[in-house]
C-alpha cells in the first residue's frame, strides 16, 4: 500500500537558520507533490506544488526539491522566522481521481 | 474570490447521536469537494470526495456518509456517532485540473462523549 513518511514529528531550529523537512514515499508514482502549512486549529494552506518532471521549485524563502528516483521531496525554509512555526504537510497526487494522500506532518518550531 | 464555509466550528455530541456537518463553497462552479478527518497522531485522512452533484466516492468504510445535494454544498452525516468519530473535520475544494491544489475550510472540532 502507499506510504508517506515525513522525517520527524517535530523539528526545532534557531531563527535565521534554514529549516529542511523531508517527505519520503513508497509504493507510489505521483504525478506531483504538494506542501501545505497548517496552524493549530486551522485548515491546511497550500504553499507549493512540484511536478514529477521538475527538480526544484522556489517561492520567496521556500524551496522544494523532488527526486523521483529516491522517492523523496525536501522542503526548505531559508532565513527562518518564529512566524514560520507551524506543521508542514506533504501530499502526493496524480491520475484522474483528484485525490491527495497526505503525510502526518512535521511540527516546525523556530526559536527566537 | 472563492471562500469555503464550514459549520459548526465546534460540536460536542453523545455517543449514538446523529451528526450533520455542512460545507459550502462560494465563487467557483463545479468544484471537486472533499471531507477529511484529522485525529491526533493519524494525519489527514480522506473520508469522501465528490466530482459532481450526487457523485460520492467513499475512501474509508465507517458509519459516516456524505451527500452533495447542490453543486457547492457538501454534507457529512452519521446516524449514530461512535467515540472513535471524534476529531477535526475538514472540508476542501479544488478545481478540475490535474494539479489539484486544495483549499480547506476552517474545520469542525467534533468531540463524542
Amino acid at each position: 500500500s502507499q506510504k508517506i513518511e515525513q522525517n520527524s514529528e517535530a523539528l526545532n531550529i534557531q531563527e535565521g537558520k534554514t529549516a529542511t523537512l523531508t517527505c519520503n514515499y513508497t509504493n507510489y508514482s505521483p504525478a506531483y507533490l504538494q506542501w501545505y502549512r497548517q496552524d493549530p486549529g486551522r485548515g491546511p494552506v497550500f504553499l507549493l506544488l512540484i511536478r514529477e518532471n521538475e527538480k526544484e521549485k522556489r517561492k520567496e524563502r521556500l524551496k522544494v526539491t523532488f527526486d523521483t528516483t529516491l522517492k523523496q521531496s525536501l522542503f526548505h525554509i531559508t532565513a527562518s522566522q518564529p512566524a514560520d512555526s507551524a506543521t508542514y504537510l506533504c501530499a502526493l497526487g496524480g491520475g484522474s481521481n483528484y485525490k491527495l494522500t497526505f503525510g502526518k506532518g512535521t511540527l516546525l518550531t523556530v526559536n527566537p | 474570490s472563492q471562500t469555503i464555509h464550514q459549520w459548526p466550528a465546534t460540536l460536542v455530541q453523545p455517543v449514538g447521536s446523529p451528526l450533520s456537518l455542512e460545507c459550502t463553497v462560494e465563487g467557483t462552479s463545479n468544484p471537486n469537494l472533499y471531507w477529511y478527518r484529522q485525529a491526533a497522531g493519524r494525519g489527514l485522512q480522506l473520508l469522501f470526495y465528490s466530482v459532481g452533484i450526487g457523485q460520492i466516492s467513499s475512501e474509508v468504510p465507517q458509519n459516516l456518509s456524505a451527500s452533495r445535494p447542490q453543486d457547492r454544498q457538501f454534507i457529512l452525516s452519521s446516524k449514530k456517532l461512535l467515540l472513535s468519530d471524534s476529531g477535526f473535520y475538514l472540508c476542501a475544494w479544488s478545481v478540475r485540473v490535474s494539479d489539484n491544489e486544495q483549499f480547506f475550510g476552517p474545520g469542525t472540532r467534533l468531540t463524542v462523549l
